[in-house]
């Protein structure tokens, strides 16, 4: 089956820092990635949508500027928390979709996520 | 707007039954997953429902009635290795996901 990967599976960083999160398709491509974050106890929120070759779609109060997307290749979309704060902290799981099946594929393979801890 | 129900949290025995139910009001329809997730680790794939009817899969069976904006999900012959979160997501007329908000379940020996 398809395998979405995410690097680093956590991180701990200082108030301020900025942190970049990676997320492959390891045996397809994917025209199409999302970024999700999860609160704990709460379902999943799409924060945006990554198009290879094109500027994210940011969902309704999420900061363009302060998540950064970039999507430069058909396997790899990073996700860049800049200047992060306390509040920032989450669970960001990100999803692709196998566009190789005829381009019509429905499936969304989820990356193992990234636990994110802002001090 | 666009929601997703479904109960926050179930209780079931080992070698039991158990249903969850999510109903949904969404802009189209483009068919329903349901997704398990262990605590702290990502989504995985269950099912995947486009037409009215039941698809057998397994332990694990999902039921869609469009016209009644439902669907469940049925697990037989719970193990332990089944506790987890279950979450129901509709893909929109735009192709998008829309998340309900996970029923927790807890099987109890």
């Amino acid at each position: 089956g398809a395998v979405v990967s995410q690097h680093p599976s956590w991180v701990i960083c200082k108030s301020g820092t900025s942190v970049k999160i990676e997320c492959r398709s390891l045996d397809f491509q994917a025209t199409t990635m999302f970024w999700y974050r999860q609160f704990p106890k709460q379902s999943l929120m799409l924060m945006a949508t990554s198009n290879e070759g094109s500027k994210a779609t940011y969902e309704q109060g999420v900061e363009k500027d302060k998540f950064l997307i970039n999507h430069a290749s058909l396997t790899l979309s990073t996700l860049t928390v800049t200047s992060a704060h306390p509040e920032d902290s989450s669970f960001y799981i990100c999803s692709a979709r196998d566009m190789g099946k005829g381009g019509s594929s429905i499936e969304q393979f989820f990356g193992p996520g990234t636990r994110l801890t802002v001090l | 707007g666009q929601n997703i129900d479904q109960p926050t949290e179930m209780t079931a025995t080992e070698g039991a039954i158990v249903q969850i139910n999510c109903t949904y009001q969404t802009s189209g329809f483009n068919g329903l997953f349901w997704y398990q997730q262990h605590a702290g680790e990502a989504p995985t794939f269950l099912s995947y429902n486009v037409l009215d009817g039941l698809e057998e899969k397994g332990r694990f069976s999902s039921f869609l009635s469009r016209s009644k904006g439902y669907s469940y999900l049925l697990l037989k012959e719970l193990q332990m290795k089944d506790s987890a979160s279950y979450l129901c997501a509709v893909l929109d007329s735009n192709y998008q996901l829309i998340w309900g908000a996970g029923t927790k379940l807890i099987i109890k020996p």
